[in-house]
């Protein structure tokens, strides 16, 4: 079954704009990560955060990770054509696998 | 650096043929995985190998056996397809609570 949960399914948005996606899960964890995936492609991983942090930014990339409320948010700031991708999030409990959600589809309009 | 490689890229089956998807990583990685995705989808976990020697079922591993061949190598196979099987195959490799890195993918049909 799957734990994380992505909200929105799907985002539409201008280009220069920020998107921002959100991930539920329900047990603990020892860590969650965000991938990206463009059309027909492998998952890239984005960002790894640790349950003992709370933001943790790469380049136009900011995540946050909020324990007690169990979830998470990715933002991408000033989007880009190349931005265009489905973004899944990962729980990384206690089993030695990750779960994965069912993604949010991200399209940047030029 | 190849990372996580899969061969082959795209394979066509009757239904009821065998085929054998393989994987392998370069990274001194403990855990290998298997995906499959359908489209629109998320992925779904097959089966996984927490470490070289051990693997273990994952959501959706009917139809479908795994080889931990040594702890480059996993590999996925299919003994009697099924139209239901089509789909695109991942295969992915990690350390223990690191980053996982997937390969590029195997696109099966089976008519």
């Amino acid at each position: 079954s799957q734990q994380g949960e992505e909200d929105p399914q799907a985002l539409s948005i201008q280009e220069g704009e920020n998107a921002t996606m959100n991930c539920s899960y329900k047990t603990s964890i020892n860590n969650l990560q965000w991938y990206r995936q463009n059309s027909g492609r492998g998952l890239v991983h984005l960002i790894l955060i640790r349950s003992n942090e709370r933001e943790k930014h790469s380049g136009r990339l900011r995540v946050t990770l909020d324990t007690s409320k169990k979830s998470s948010s990715l933002l991408i700031t000033a989007s880009r054509a190349a931005d265009t991708a489905s973004y899944f999030c990962a729980t990384d409990g206690h089993d030695y696998k990750l779960s994965f959600g069912a993604g949010t589809t991200v399209t940047v309009r030029a | 650096n190849a990372g996580v490689t899969q061969t082959p890229k795209f394979q066509v089956l009757k239904t009821g043929q065998s085929m054998t998807l393989q994987c392998a990583q370069d990274m001194n990685h403990n855990s290998m995985y298997w995906y499959r995705q359908d489209p629109g989808m998320g992925l779904r976990l097959i089966y996984y190998s927490a470490s070289e020697g051990t693997t273990d079922k994952g959501e959706v591993p009917n139809g479908y056996n795994v080889s931990r061949l040594n702890k480059r190598e996993f590999s996925l196979r299919l003994e009697s397809a099924a139209p239901s099987q089509t789909s695109v195959y991942f295969c992915a490799s990690r350390a223990w609570g690191q980053t996982q890195y997937f390969g590029p993918g195997t696109r099966l049909l089976v008519l």
